[in-house]
């Protein structure tokens, strides 16, 4: 089966700019994800989607990023005006219930730079 | 709270075991993770444990939880090249959400 693809791979802005991601999903996959991956870090998640509902945001910085999930299966993440502190790579990831649980397959991220 | 703590690097020479530790602080925590990261890539789900588990093996991979403690581990048999990567931690706490907390990740590297 296809894996959860992400685009842009890389992507360098000024700060005060905007950028946006795009995440398709396995097909099938209720369960959409966000993670913020800084260097030296392990993934943050910054927002989770049921279908096309949000079931976590509460580490989203909601005064510059937003998220999307039309439909239920691509979603877009934007971050409206970039900072510095935003370098970062973002990762998104997708699962399926298993009998509880929740194994997350994750695309190959978005480096993003902000200078 | 929900912390979950790595030591960041390993070394380990080809051919021997390496064992990386976690401990983390989610006593509801129904599964943890381990997670692979190679380098330009995504995250690489390797195995799981369920929180009444104590131990499970999967080929070259074992995995031992003490959860009075909360200290998880993860045991690889003849370490091989190919496993360098960074090696991350996840529990996954309680509330339904599903949502994975992540160490900060170790970096195993195998030399000759």
């Amino acid at each position: 089966e296809a894996g959860v693809a992400q685009s842009p791979r890389y992507k360098i802005i000024e700060k005060r700019q905007s950028v946006a991601f795009w995440c398709n999903p396995i097909s099938g996959h209720a369960t959409l994800y966000w993670y913020q991956q800084i260097l030296g870090q392990g993934p943050k998640l910054l927002i989770q989607f049921q279908n096309n509902g949000v079931v976590d945001d509460s580490q989203l910085p909601k005064d510059r990023f937003s998220a999307e999930r039309l439909k239920g299966v691509d979603s877009t993440l934007k971050i409206q005006p970039a900072k510095l502190e935003d370098s970062a790579v973002y990762l998104c990831a997708s699962s399926l219930d298993r009998g509880g649980i929740y194994e997350q397959y994750f695309g190959p991220g978005t480096r993003l730079t902000v200078t | 709270g929900e912390d979950v703590e790595q030591s960041l690097f390993l070394s380990v020479r080809e051919g021997d075991s390496s064992v990386i530790n976690c401990t983390y602080t989610d006593s509801s925590s129904t599964y943890l993770y381990w997670y692979k990261q190679e380098p330009g890539a995504g995250l690489q789900l390797l195995t799981y444990i369920f929180s009444n588990m104590d131990m499970k093996q999967d080929q070259r991979l074992t995995v031992l939880l003490n959860k009075k403690d909360k200290h998880l581990s993860l045991r690889i048999a003849d370490t091989q090249t190919g496993d360098s990567a960074i090696y991350f931690c996840a529990e996954s706490p309680g509330g339904g959400y599903n949502k994975l907390i992540f160490g900060a990740g170790t970096r195993l590297a195998v030399h000759p």
